[in-house]
């Protein structure tokens, strides 16, 4: 079964760190480039960023670039994002989400929710 | 700030078929770039409706189909159903922003 399982959301401080993960089963990992698709509470989707098949290729929605960082490791299946300089308008449901070939997103995780307040 | 603009709501009686707008620029829609439809139903991740304008990936009713023209895109629902009720984006690539872009969203109600 294709399946994409996201952790590492919590409560963080203004101007704090996280770091969430997506490990990725059920098709070749390497082979698809995977973005990272946030929803704050009651609001729409925003697209934060993407990273290529071979992580050669990274992209950044103007909102989080120079504070967030997104990797990939294909030896463990597994997408990451790094979140640094939080703000509260940060807060939101992160979701990653598979690439297909035609740039839809095929497939989603279930999504983990990133609070930021003091 | 999303550059693709949907209206807020739409609603239907059951069987009834509703339209859902989604309207670009230059820069996305206009651009040529493919627009993709998602439906999120309340509390769930979005799941793929329409990918490539007008093409439903597999297990997605034929009740659903899409369409494009210059800069902008539509979703047509026909013979709506209670399960239909849900949120509904548009999605596309912007080549100003060089990134994706989603619509505002609209929700769908069944009455």
């Amino acid at each position: 079964e294709v399946q994409l399982l996201e952790s590492g959301g919590g409560l963080v401080q203004p101007g704090g760190s996280l770091r969430l993960s997506c490990v990725a089963s059920g098709f070749t990992f390497s082979s698809y480039a995977m973005s990272w698709v946030r929803q704050a509470p009651g609001k729409g989707l925003e697209w934060a960023s993407g990273i290529s098949g071979s992580g050669a290729g990274t992209y950044y929605a103007d909102s989080v670039k120079g504070r967030f960082t997104i990797s990939r490791d294909n030896s463990k299946n597994t997408l990451y994002l790094q979140m640094n300089s939080l703000r509260a308008e940060d807060t939101a449901v992160f979701f990653c989400a598979k690439a297909s070939s035609g740039n839809a997103f095929d497939i989603w995780g279930q999504g983990t929710m990133v609070t930021v307040s003091s | 700030q999303s550059v693709l603009t949907q209206p807020p709501s739409v609603s239907g009686a059951p069987g009834q078929r509703v339209t859902i707008s989604c309207t670009g620029s230059r820069s996305n829609i206009g651009a040529g770039f493919d627009v993709h439809w998602y439906q999120q139903l309340p509390g769930t991740a979005p799941k793929l409706l329409i990918f490539g304008n007008s093409n439903r990936p597999s297990g997605v009713p034929n009740r659903f189909s899409g369409s494009k023209s210059a800069t902008a895109a539509s979703l047509a629902i026909t013979g709506l159903q209670a399960e239909d009720e849900a949120g509904y984006y548009c999605q596309s690539y912007d080549s100003s922003l060089s990134g994706y872009v989603f619509g505002t969203g609209t929700m769908v109600t069944v009455l």
